[in-house]
């Protein structure tokens, strides 16, 4: 089956880590996207990627990083200089910026 | 800065009754509008979408939105809900200057009940 898969579902951290989220997408999109969920506030884009080996912050990347080392994977690394860490973090795909994303099944993150 | 408003966070009818959720944007250019739904334990789906032409666009599930361009809107509708349609759904905006960046509503629960 074609789509976007994030692990793991749940996360649990200690404050002060760093913490690694993945997303695979099989869709053969060329952007991905990570969004924060919190109860409220809707999304928010964090980071966004048009081709491999780019990606452009988007409006609360503080305290992410990513990488796009291959077309199919976007993993989202959440450091110790995030604040407030603890959130539901999404993954999106597109064909193009222009078009429908298509999101994952998302990764709770809880740091204690 | 751009920002997409959703007129109730919370919304509780019965099965058979009609519901529409508001959406208004700020932006005044042109854009692209999406609405997503999340059901309980699921991911994000995309209900519908409208790009260009006929103002009235329908999606699945029975549902339809109306692009009121002179009000900034983009209300949701269902003729007729069902306990299923028990969800979070999401207004999302994307300016068509404005490569990938989709801005979301803060999203409006509704819940249906038998």
């Amino acid at each position: 089956d074609g789509g976007i898969t994030q692990s793991p579902k749940y996360l649990f951290r200690k404050e002060g880590q760093n913490v690694t989220l993945s997303c695979e997408q099989n869709l053969n999109h060329d952007a991905m996207y990570w969004y924060r969920q919190d109860p409220g506030q809707g999304l928010r884009l964090i980071y966004y990627s048009q081709i491999v080996n780019d990606f452009q912050k988007g409006d609360i990347a503080e305290g992410y990083s990513v990488s796009r080392e291959k077309k199919e994977s976007f993993p989202l690394t959440v450091t110790s200089a995030q604040k407030n860490p603890t959130a539901f973090y999404l993954c999106a795909s597109s064909v193009g910026g222009y078009l429908e994303a298509f999101f994952g099944q998302g990764t709770r993150l809880t740091v204690v | 800065a751009q920002s997409v408003s959703q007129h109730n966070h919370h919304v509780i009818l019965s099965e058979a009754a009609s519901l529409e959720l508001g959406c208004n944007y700020s932006y005044g250019g042109t854009v692209n509008l999406f609405w997503y739904v999340q059901y309980p334990g699921q991911h994000l789906q995309l209900l519908l979408k409208y790009f260009s032409g006929d103002p009235l666009v329908k999606g699945i599930k029975g549902f339809e939105a109306e692009f009121i361009k002179s009000k900034f809107s983009f209300n949701l509708r269902k003729p007729s809900v069902q306990w299923s349609d028990t969800a979070e759904y999401f207004c999302a905006v994307r300016e068509t200057d404005s490569w990938g960046k989709l801005q979301f509503g803060a999203g409006t629960q509704v819940v249906v009940t038998p």
